[in-house]
């Protein structure tokens, strides 16, 4: 089945500084998401990404559709401590697999120094 | 509007029992998904429902099930229950309909600790 290989499984940065996490897949997607979760409660989205090549923001984070379909990249800029949690990117197939389900990286932890 | 709601959020079995886990999703939502969250696996995928039928299916054994009501609401069970299916059970809803049901609202997730 489709798998997606998330990195970094982890991060420790500064309060202020930027970060960037990636997701790749073995198979073109032509849908990829991406969510937080905190602690106790289930992931929420950030981004949606629907064409080849799109660039999102949302407020300090962005994130890109690799040109390939394969990847996916999400920064944050400027973090605070509220970024901390766990960051996971989701996708699903293209062609005529529309009817896949998501299918999820195992996450990137965001630990925040203030 | 109110949000995906799971019940109970935390419950306790053994070994051997069955478990009934509820979702209700966002008013006017029909998809509704199920994933399990470990920590060693992340979030793999159970089951997703769109009109009261199973439009697709994980890797999981039998043991796993799940229906949707009329109402879209939904249920899994897991039945025989063994150590490793302690876990966080994610139930999602998304809008859209059978094709492309893309982006997925979770609730806060049910909890089971097997001992």
């Amino acid at each position: 089945g489709q798998q997606l290989n998330q990195s970094p499984q982890s991060m420790f940065i500064q309060e202020g500084e930027d970060v960037s996490m990636n997701c790749t897949s073995s198979s073109i997607f032509n849908t990829w998401l991406w969510y937080k979760q905190d602690p106790g409660e289930g992931p929420v989205l950030l981004i949606a990404l629907y064409k080849a090549g799109e660039l999102t923001s949302n407020g300090r984070l962005t994130a890109q559709f690799g040109i390939t379909r394969k990847d996916s990249f999400l920064n944050i800029s400027a973090s605070i401590p509220s970024d901390v949690g766990i960051y996971f990117c989701a996708g699903r197939g293209g062609g005529n697999s529309g009817n896949t389900p998501l299918v999820f990286g195992k996450g990137t932890r965001l630990s925040v120094i203030a | 509007k109110a949000g995906v709601t799971q019940t109970p959020r935390y419950l306790i079995k053994t070994r051997g029992q069955q478990v009934t886990l509820s979702c209700s999703p966002i008013s006017g939502h029909r998809s509704v998904s199920w994933y399990q969250q470990t920590p060693g696996q992340g979030l793999q995928f159970l089951f997703e429902y769109f009109s009261e039928t199973q439009r697709n299916k994980g890797n999981f054994p039998g043991r796993f099930s799940g229906r949707q009501f009329s109402n879209s609401r939904s249920e899994m069970n897991v039945s025989t229950l063994e150590l490793g299916d302690s876990a966080l059970y994610l139930c999602a809803s998304s809008l859209l309909g059978p094709v492309g049901a893309n982006v997925l609202t979770f609730g806060a997730g049910s909890r089971l600790t097997v001992l």
